[in-house]
């Protein structure tokens, strides 16, 4: 299974919005809604961020939004701020009964 | 509070064998599928292998299939990662995770393993 497909990096400013693109296949990200995304400061654990496509967990800041297009999956944070500057990835089931993850994204908060 | 704690990490050389430990605390660990999940260094997050609630469903990366085995032990509340056949390749921090649904909620600390001559 290959790993889902993220831009490298991407920036924004304090307040601005950043979305982050996540493309798989109809195998993975287009054949299920079962799209997560994560968040990974240095040296942390990941943190669940997003699941099932546009669903935050309790605790997880209303400025973060995912959704789901074809056999791509989107990461929306608004109002950035310097706190959010991590490494995001999505991850996906896919039709081998397991997960795949994306190659990560830096978010930099200029 | 949900706790995930591996244990078990450290230089073995290639060939070597090592296994990894995960002792769960906070949650019902016999109701979850669990997984381990590894990153290389200063790269992404790679799926190893996962095992459903009840151990009767296994899975494996193909990178790792045939050289590591996953189990678990309910009674204690312990996953567990037999890696034999040791590659440079498999040199990486290692995590648990709890998997709910189809997304994973929980994570450990992650433990180092390095292989090296």
């Amino acid at each position: 299974q290959s790993a889902l497909t993220q831009p490298a990096s991407v920036s924004g400013s304090p307040g601005q919005s950043i979305t982050i693109s996540c493309t798989g296949t109809s195998s993975d990200v287009g054949g299920y809604n079962y799209v997560s995304w994560y968040q990974q400061h240095p040296g942390k654990a990941p943190k669940l961020m997003i699941y099932d496509v546009s669903n935050r967990p309790s605790g997880v800041s209303n400025r973060f939004s995912g959704s789901k297009s074809g056999n791509t999956a989107s990461l929306t944070i608004s109002g950035l701020q310097a706190e959010d500057e991590a490494d995001y990835y999505c991850s996906s089931y896919t039709s081998s009964s397991t997960p795949v993850f994306g190659g990560g994204t830096k978010l930099t908060v200029l | 509070e949900v706790q995930l704690v591996e244990s078990g990490g450290g230089l073995v050389k290639p060939g070597g064998s090592l296994r990894l430990s995960c002792a769960a605390s906070g949650f019902t660990f016999s109701s979850y599928s669990m997984n381990w999940v590894r990153q290389a260094p200063g790269k992404g997050l790679e799926w190893v292998s996962s095992i459903s609630s009840s151990s009767s469903y296994i899975y494996y990366a193909d990178s790792v299939k045939g050289r590591f085995t996953i189990s678990r032990d309910n009674a204690k509340n312990s996953l567990y990662l037999q890696m034999n056949s040791l590659r440079a390749e498999d040199t990486a921090v290692y995590y648990c995770a709890a998997r709910e649904g189809y997304s994973y909620g929980y994570w450990g600390q992650g433990t180092l393993v390095t292989v090296s001559s």
